[in-house]
């Protein structure tokens, strides 16, 4: 069946850089572009952006063009069907569970990874 | 951007009642809104997509509609395992969700 995997919680100070998971299985990868979200402790969904798991081209959204690039980075490694979140120069607003989602057509999430927690903190 | 408003936030009702959720656009999003259901510790799973299309899946008694601005998930007899938040999202330029409401057991 179709699942993504992704990497264990992480404990980082302010400044350092994280690379988050994505493993995918059951389905061919390329076929899918893989959408990231974000959740802060106790608040809602924060759509990030998406890839396109053909090309290794991220979008993010109109809303986060300006917020999320250049400290933000999406990949994939289509050789093992995992795409990849980094986040450096972290911040304690970063602190966040980081979810990986196929992005269905026409976009929406519809088989979700189980989420990475993200602790930034001295 | 696109903002989306969901009501109420928290809505109490008991097992076998209806629950009626809404989501309201700032602007037009044609059907381009999916819904999704979140419980505590879980990641969030797609039950209805373009308004009005249910997830593979997803009972019958879940329903969505709308167009334009309005939209609503409907339940038509709540299930114990139907408490959790919801949340609606467009697909368009923006992705914005919704700020979540609480459907709780009375």
């Amino acid at each position: 069946q179709v699942q993504l995997v992704q990497s264990g919680s992480e404990l980082k100070e302010p400044g350092a850089s994280v690379r988050v998971s994505c493993k995918t299985s059951g389905y061919t990868f390329t076929s899918y572009a893989m959408n990231w979200v974000r959740q802060a402790p106790g608040q809602g969904l924060e759509w990030m952006g998406w890839i396109d798991t053909k090309t290794g081209n991220p979008m993010f959204g109109q809303g986060f063009a300006g917020r999320f690039t250049g400290r933000f980075v999406l990949s994939v490694d289509t050789s093992v069907s995992t795409a990849y979140l980094q986040i450096n120069r972290l911040e304690a607003d970063d602190t966040a569970v980081y979810y990986c989602a196929r992005s269905e057509g026409g976009g929406y999430s519809g088989v979700w990874g189980q989420g990475t927690l993200v602790t930034v903190s001295s | 951007e696109i903002v989306l408003t969901q009501s109420p936030a928290t809505l109490s009702l008991s097992p076998g009642e209806r629950a009626t959720l809404s989501c309201r656009a700032s602007q037009s999003v044609s059907t381009y809104l999916a819904w999704y259901q979140q419980k505590p510790g879980q990641a969030p799973r797609l039950l209805i997509y373009d308004a009005s299309n249910r997830a593979t899946g997803i009972p019958a008694r879940f329903s969505g509609s709308g167009s334009g601005t309005d939209f609503t998930l409907t339940i038509s007899s709540l299930e114990p395992e139907d408490f959790a938040v919801y949340y609606c999202q467009d697909r368009g330029n923006w992705h914005s969700f919704g700020q979540g409401t609480k459907l709780e057991i009375k």
